[in-house]
């Protein structure tokens, strides 16, 4: 099983819908995960931690499930400022990050 | 805050020449900075992990004569590709933690990457 599996997508929505990306993770020992973004030939951004309680920042909600070793990300209302690829990112202890291949969005109008 | 730079941002160059990629840390000090490589639709795939003063460890795979790493201070990490291939052609980025600043301790700030063509 690969360390982390998410859907590559592309996932094509229309402005104002809801979509939601999951990814998985082997390692049961991750402590941390995060959601990246990362916009075509840029560097990956820090989109926001997932925390176990779940979380949210305006139109993203993060959420973890470890007993199923996943997290997804919900975009409500989708922009078009929103297409991009979508990483999840997970840590442990001491290691350097891991990244998942992304999730790419195009919101279309 | 929390700025990391990356010097070139875009190079090409014939196979067979080396390339250097400076990468800074510009109001932060880093202990430890990372360097990843992306190729198209791929994910990040790190491939040396640099610390401050001593060697930098490198990920199973990738040669360390060939990706030469120096990291001389708390704000420079260099990374030399050494007699370059077209099939190093990619896109290089380098990373840093802060870890005198405050919050999330696990953040890593990323530099904006060098796409590197090889003819």
């Amino acid at each position: 099983r690969k360390e982390v599996e998410q859907d590559p997508g592309p996932f094509n929505v229309p402005e104002g819908a809801t979509v939601a990306f999951n990814c998985t993770y082997s390692n049961s020992a991750s402590q941390s995960f995060f959601w990246y973004r990362q916009d075509c030939r840029k560097e990956p951004k820090l989109l926001m931690s997932v925390y176990s309680s779940g979380n949210e920042d305006g139109r993203f909600t993060a959420q973890l499930n470890r007993a199923s070793q996943y997290i997804s990300l919900l975009i409500r209302d989708s922009k078009l400022s929103d297409s991009a690829t979508y990483l999840c990112v997970f840590y442990s202890g001491n290691t350097p990050l891991v990244f998942g291949k992304g999730t790419r969005l195009s919101v279309i109008a | 805050g929390a700025v990391v730079s990356q010097h070139p941002s875009w190079v090409i160059c014939k196979s067979g020449t080396s390339v250097k990629i400076e990468c800074r840390s510009l109001d932060f000090q880093a202990t430890t900075m990372f360097w990843y490589r992306q190729f198209p639709k791929q994910s990040l795939m790190l491939m040396a992990t640099s610390n401050e003063g001593s060697k930098a460890t490198y990920e199973q795979g990738v040669e360390k004569d060939k990706f030469l790493i120096n990291h001389a201070s708390l704000t420079l990490s260099t990374l030399t590709v050494t007699s370059a291939h077209p099939e190093d052609s990619s896109f290089y980025i380098c990373s840093a933690r802060d870890y005198l600043r405050g919050g999330d301790y696990n953040e890593q700030f990323f530099g904006p990457g060098t796409r590197l063509t090889v003819l």
